[in-house]
């Protein structure tokens, strides 16, 4: 099975700033990574998939990158609304699996 | 718009089987994989398996050997059984055509 790293586990940042995500995974996926952010109470939605597609409706300060087996996930300017905690998910025909988590804070 | 929403028991007691069904509306079945997740009280998420609309099946090697994802697509529905749960069952429970699609998620407490 797939194995996911993502990192950082918590990050303290202030609006305005570029955030930077990273997720490993243990074998190659090609691109078949998403990024999601999820609030307290409330399902996951998905920013990016296909590593670097934006889902209809995301603002274009989400960016994602990558192949293989490193992935980014990049917010250009942090905004209020963007405090959450975001996860990594592998989503091939083999597998699913997801990161950690990181916990982007005040 | 593809939606989806869990349903069943709220709260299952130890050592019983914990049985959910996700209704889908509004896209096909075809070609599609539906998962099941969940995520414990403050906890991340877990991938806990998938049926692909042929019916074959892939579970987390974690929990395969207490869990059956099967489908129904005459009644737009596929469904997650686990057997055998205990206390760190407990989680909120979500079905989803991920990436894209996913359910509000349930609430699933193990308790007597």
């Amino acid at each position: 099975d797939i194995q996911m790293t993502q990192s950082p586990s918590t990050l303290s940042a202030s609006v305005g700033d570029r955030v930077t995500i990273t997720c490993q995974t243990s074998q190659t996926i090609d691109n078949w990574l998403a990024w999601y952010q999820q609030k307290p109470g409330k399902a996951p939605k998905v920013l990016i998939y296909k590593a670097s597609t934006l889902e209809t409706g995301v603002p274009s300060r989400f960016s994602g990158s990558g192949s293989g087996t490193e992935f980014t996930f990049t917010i250009s300017s942090l905004q209020p609304d963007d405090f959450a905690t975001y996860y990594c998910q592998v989503y091939n025909v083999y597998s699913r699996a997801f990161g950690q988590g990181t916990k982007v804070e005040v | 718009q593809v939606q989806l929403q869990e349903s069943g028991p709220g709260l299952v007691k130890p050592s019983e089987t914990l049985s959910l069904t996700c209704t889908v509306s509004g896209g096909s079945f075809r070609n599609y994989f539906w998962t099941w997740i969940r995520q414990s009280p403050g906890k991340g998420l877990e991938w806990i398996g998938y049926v692909y609309f042929s019916g074959s099946t892939t579970y987390n090697p974690s929990l395969t050997s207490r869990v059956t994802i099967s489908l129904d697509t005459s009644k737009s529905q596929f469904s997650l059984k686990l057997r055998s749960v205990t206390a760190a069952d407990t989680a909120v429970y979500y079905c989803a055509r991920d990436p894209n699609y996913w359910g509000q998620g349930i609430l699933v407490t193990v308790s007597s």
